[in-house]
């Protein structure tokens, strides 16, 4: 069963601190996305990645497509970063729209 | 160039009628992709459309059913309403095969 696995679930930081968010799949992926929800229910697609490393402002997503594991940095924390990060998978087999999606990280910065 | 937008908003409906959401995608984007977000299951897919065609389907029962138009806008269905199918329900586009998809704000369906 392709499955996608988040750590922590929750994640209290202190504004500044450097913030690591894990995010682990089970078998081979074309893609893996790193998505943002606010309170509401918006949801924001930060990156989409299958390889490497990308880089936007603040925030960082690397892929070890080896050992099947990618991170979710944010440097320089602040508490408008504060929502829950989705990680969601395509599986090889599935189309583009078939995202297997981890269970979040709730991430809370206090001022 | 304007967002994905999903119509209703919010929507109360009562056991056993039936409900239809709509998702106009952004202007260009073929590919159209519906999911289900609730507090016990989290986020999980339900179906993907591409040019008219439905592609993928995830685990869900027949009640739910979906279709695209010729412009990309595309619809959802749930019939026969069960309390289990409160949920935010979000549509999301995206302009080809393994490409970044945008999400709308989501409808809000409260079954009574």
């Amino acid at each position: 069963k392709n499955e996608v696995e988040q750590s922590p679930q929750n994640l209290t930081a202190q504004e500044g601190e450097f913030i690591t968010i894990n995010c682990s799949y089970s078998v081979g992926i074309s893609a893996l996305h790193w998505l943002q929800q606010h309170p509401g229910g918006g949801i924001v697609s930060l990156f989409m990645l299958s390889s490497g490393k990308k880089k936007h402002g603040r925030l960082i997503a690397t892929i070890n497509i080896q050992e099947k594991h990618s991170s979710l940095h944010i440097t320089a924390s602040h508490p408008r970063d504060s929502a829950v990060y989705i990680c969601a998978a395509t599986y090889y087999g599935g189309s583009q729209g078939n995202l297997i999606f981890g269970k979040g990280t709730k991430l809370s910065v206090k001022p | 160039k304007a967002g994905v937008t999903q119509t209703p908003r919010y929507l109360i409906k009562t056991r056993g009628q039936q409900v239809t959401l709509s998702c106009s995608p952004i202007s260009g984007h073929r590919s159209v992709s519906w999911y289900q977000q609730t507090p016990g299951q989290g986020l999980q897919f339900l179906f993907e459309y591409f040019s008219e065609t439905q592609r993928n389907k995830g685990n869900f029962p027949g009640r739910f059913s979906g279709r695209q138009f010729s412009n990309s806008r595309s619809e959802m269905n749930v019939s026969t309403l069960e309390l289990g199918d409160s949920a935010l329900y979000l549509c999301a586009s995206s302009l080809a095969a393994i490409d970044t998809q945008y999400f709308g704000p989501g409808t809000r369906l409260t079954v009574l």
